[in-house]
């Protein structure tokens, strides 16, 4: 079955300093991918999404993720953060449907 | 106004109560999604439409109903609630399978 892991349930930086969310997928294909973004109180929004058009993908607020298929990975950076990037953060993919994984809640410390 | 609207925002109720959750959304896309959220689970779908006459039932069904009275309307009841159905609940549109899909606020229920 189709899968989308993210590690790490919790992250913490430095504000300035390079964030980087993990997500692997589990796919004999190249699924398509998606970030989204939950803000406190909030429903989720799109940050950036894959489309086999590139492997590096930008997205909003200066976020971008790059489509690994030797390590079927879709990691998410981003050089520099900010204290409005503390957020959920949930990769989500598939081939057939797209699954969510568990999430990751990025801290950001002055 | 938001593209997807969800009523309530918040609701209290007792166990064995019959409840609905409304989703409405004016961005003109055919599919619909309820999905519950609890902390460390992520997002769990709990059915999906395509259409009016096309529902499907997602991963975590039982318990749970729903109703696509139009193209902009989709409800989700929880016919005699229980205590573990206290969630995060959220309504989704798309416009194709697999695109990107546009979330309500969310529905925060809690089943006493």
């Amino acid at each position: 079955a189709q899968s989308v892991t993210q590690l790490g349930s919790h992250v913490s930086v430095s504000e300035g300093a390079l964030v980087l969310l993990r997500c692997n997928y589990s796919s004999s294909v190249p699924p398509y991918l998606f970030w989204y973004v939950q803000y406190p109180n909030q429903g989720l929004q799109l940050l950036l999404k894959y489309t086999s058009a590139a492997t590096l993908v930008k997205g909003i607020n200066g976020f971008e993720a790059e489509f690994k298929k030797s390590e079927t990975s879709f990691h998410l950076t981003k050089p520099s953060a900010h204290m409005s990037d503390a957020a959920e953060y949930f990769c989500a993919g598939g081939y057939q449907k797209v699954t969510f994984g568990t999430g990751t809640k990025l801290q950001v410390i002055p | 106004d938001a593209d997807v609207t969800q009523t309530p925002r918040n609701r209290i109720t007792k166990t064995g109560k019959r409840i609905m959750l409304e989703c409405s959304q004016t961005k003109g896309h055919d599919r619909m999604y309820w999905y519950r959220q609890d902390p460390g689970l992520g997002l769990q779908l709990i059915y999906y439409s395509f259409d009016v006459k096309d529902i499907n039932k997602g991963e975590i069904s039982d318990g749970y109903s729903v109703s696509r009275q139009a193209q902009a309307k989709f409800s989700l009841s929880l016919e005699s609630a229980i205590p573990n159905q206290t969630a995060l609940y959220f309504c989704a549109t798309s416009d194709l399978w697999l695109e990107t899909q546009y979330f309500g606020p969310g529905t925060r229920l809690t089943v006493l």
